[in-house]
């Protein structure tokens, strides 16, 4: 299952809200996650089953979608979330998608 | 708290092989299926293996079958990445990596990675 990303770059000020897509190549239902990493360090998993913050994650990340296309948004953003992000199917074994990277505007 | 602490990486010639560890800690490893992920320096994140609580079940990806072997020691909490005939593109940080809860589920625990380089 190939997993899509876009955009593969997105500008936006602190603040204000991002919404970052995934497309699969074919119907993997509910079964995504939506991973941070920052420079130097281990992703961090933010959401899965598509809309499930993971522990401790900010109710400032939602997700939504099923079947093959999905949202990971980011409402008012903080400086600590200028990242990148990767989803991630686990319809069969994991297949990462190529990363969005969030920059400040 | 949950703890994955990878080793073994370092700089090897093509060809050569390469034994990476996981020490795991503040879970129990024996209830968990485990994986590999690595992260080639600048790309994004590509899943390795998965091996089962028990060791029973291994999955590879295609870029490493046949050349990489998963196993774990469950006794000494530890898994490991047996990786053979290294090829320049296997350069990259190894993960281990936790799932939730069932060996298909998203990974909610990572190590820090080791650093592999395939280099002549």
């Amino acid at each position: 299952i190939v997993m899509t990303q876009s955009p593969a770059t997105l500008s936006v000020s602190p603040g204000e809200r991002a919404t970052l897509s995934c497309r699969a190549s074919q119907s993997i239902s509910s079964n995504l996650a939506w991973y941070q990493q920052k420079p130097g360090q281990a992703p961090r998993l933010l959401i899965y089953g598509a809309s499930t913050r993971a522990t401790g994650i900010p109710a400032r990340f939602s997700g939504s979608g099923s079947g093959t296309e999905f949202t990971l948004t980011i409402s008012s953003l903080q400086s600590e979330d200028f990242a990148v992000y990767y989803c991630q199917q686990n319809n069969l074994w994991p297949t990462f998608g190529q990363g969005t990277k969030l920059e400040i505007k | 708290q949950v703890q994955l602490v990878e080793s073994g990486g370092g700089v090897v010639q093509p060809g050569r092989s390469l034994r990476l560890s996981c020490a795991a800690s503040g879970f129990t490893l024996s209830n968990y299926g485990m994986h590999w992920v690595r992260q080639a320096p600048g790309k994004g994140l590509e899943w390795v293996a998965v091996i089962s609580y028990d060791g029973s079940n291994k999955f590879y990806a295609d870029s490493v079958r046949g050349r990489f072997t998963i196993s774990r020691d469950n006794s000494k909490n530890t898994l490991y990445l047996q990786m053979n005939s290294l090829k320049t593109e296997d350069t990259a940080v190894y993960y281990c990596a936790k799932p939730h809860i069932t060996m298909n589920d998203p990974l909610d625990q990572w190590g820090q990675g080791t650093l592999v380089t395939v280099s002549s």
